[in-house]
C-alpha cells in the first residue's frame, strides 16, 4: 500500500517559517490534505487539495506538492501553532485513505 | 452549528463487540459521505472505513476488514460502526468525520470529538 513519510519533529522559533514535509512515490500526482491536531482535540483540516485553505484557516498556512514531496508551510509561526500535523492522500490502488505518521511541531 | 457526536465506546474484553454511533446535526446528513478514523494512544491517525452518502459504496482498511461494519441511517442522521472480534490493537479513540464534497477520494472537513474504545482483559 501507499506510504507517506513525515519527519517525526520540526522545531521553529516564533515569527519564523516552519516547513513540514510529506514524502511519497510520485505524490505530486495526488491531492494532498493536511491536518493540525492539538493534544486532546480532534484533527482540524488546514489545507486541502494541495493548496486550498478551508474558511477560517489563516493565510499563514499554505501547501505545495511537486515530485515526491508535499510541503505544509506555516509562515510567521505563533505559539498556538504548536501541534501535530498529518498529511493524507487517497490511494487509488487500494481504495484506501492513507495518513502520514505525523510531525510534531515545536515552537521554541 | 455543524456537529458530530460519537458515543458507544467503552471497555471490552478481547474478542468482544461494540456498536459505535455518531449523531450528526447542523447539516443535511444524506448529502455527505462519512468516515471513521481512529487513533491509538500516543500514535497517529489511521483511516478505518468510508461510506457514501447513499450507503451504497463502502471501503475498509485492511486491518479491520471482515471484523468491522460501517452503516448509516439517513432518516436518523446517524452513522454507525459495528466492531467485532476486538483485539488489543483496536484500542483507540474512534472519530467520525464528514467529507468536504462527498466522494471516496475526498477529505474530511468536520470531525467529532471521538469515543474511546479500550480492549483489555
Amino acid at each position: 500500500s501507499y506510504v507517506l513519510t513525515q519527519p517525526p519533529s520540526v522545531s521553529v522559533t516564533p515569527g519564523q517559517t516552519a516547513r513540514v514535509t510529506c514524502g511519497g512515490n510520485n505524490i505530486g500526482r495526488k491531492s494532498v490534505h493536511w491536518f493540525q491536531q492539538k493534544p486532546g482535540q480532534a484533527p482540524v483540516l488546514v489545507v486541502y487539495d494541495n493548496t486550498a485553505r478551508p474558511s477560517g484557516i489563516p493565510e499563514r498556512f499554505s501547501g505545495s506538492n511537486f515530485g515526491n514531496t508535499a510541503t505544509l508551510t506555516i509562515s510567521r509561526v505563533e505559539a498556538g501553532d504548536e501541534a501535530d500535523y498529518y498529511c493524507q492522500v487517497w490511494d487509488s490502488n487500494s481504495d484506501h485513505r492513507v495518513f502520514g505518521g505525523g510531525t510534531k511541531l515545536t515552537v521554541l | 452549528e455543524v456537529q458530530l457526536v460519537e458515543s458507544g465506546g467503552g471497555l471490552v474484553q478481547p474478542g468482544g463487540s461494540l456498536r459505535l454511533s455518531c449523531a450528526a446535526s447542523g447539516f443535511t446528513f444524506n448529502y455527505y459521505s462519512m468516515n471513521w478514523v481512529r487513533q491509538a494512544p500516543g500514535k497517529g491517525l489511521e483511516w478505518v472505513s468510508y461510506i457514501s452518502s447513499s450507503g451504497n459504496t463502502i471501503y475498509y482498511a485492511d486491518s479491520v476488514k471482515g471484523r468491522f461494519t460501517i452503516s448509516r441511517d439517513n432518516a436518523k442522521n446517524s452513522l454507525y460502526l459495528e466492531v467485532n472480534s476486538l483485539r488489543d490493537d483496536d484500542t483507540a479513540v474512534y472519530y467520525c468525520a464528514r467529507d468536504l464534497r462527498s466522494g471516496y477520494d475526498d477529505v474530511s472537513d468536520i470531525w467529532g470529538q471521538g469515543t474511546m474504545v479500550t480492549v483489555s482483559s
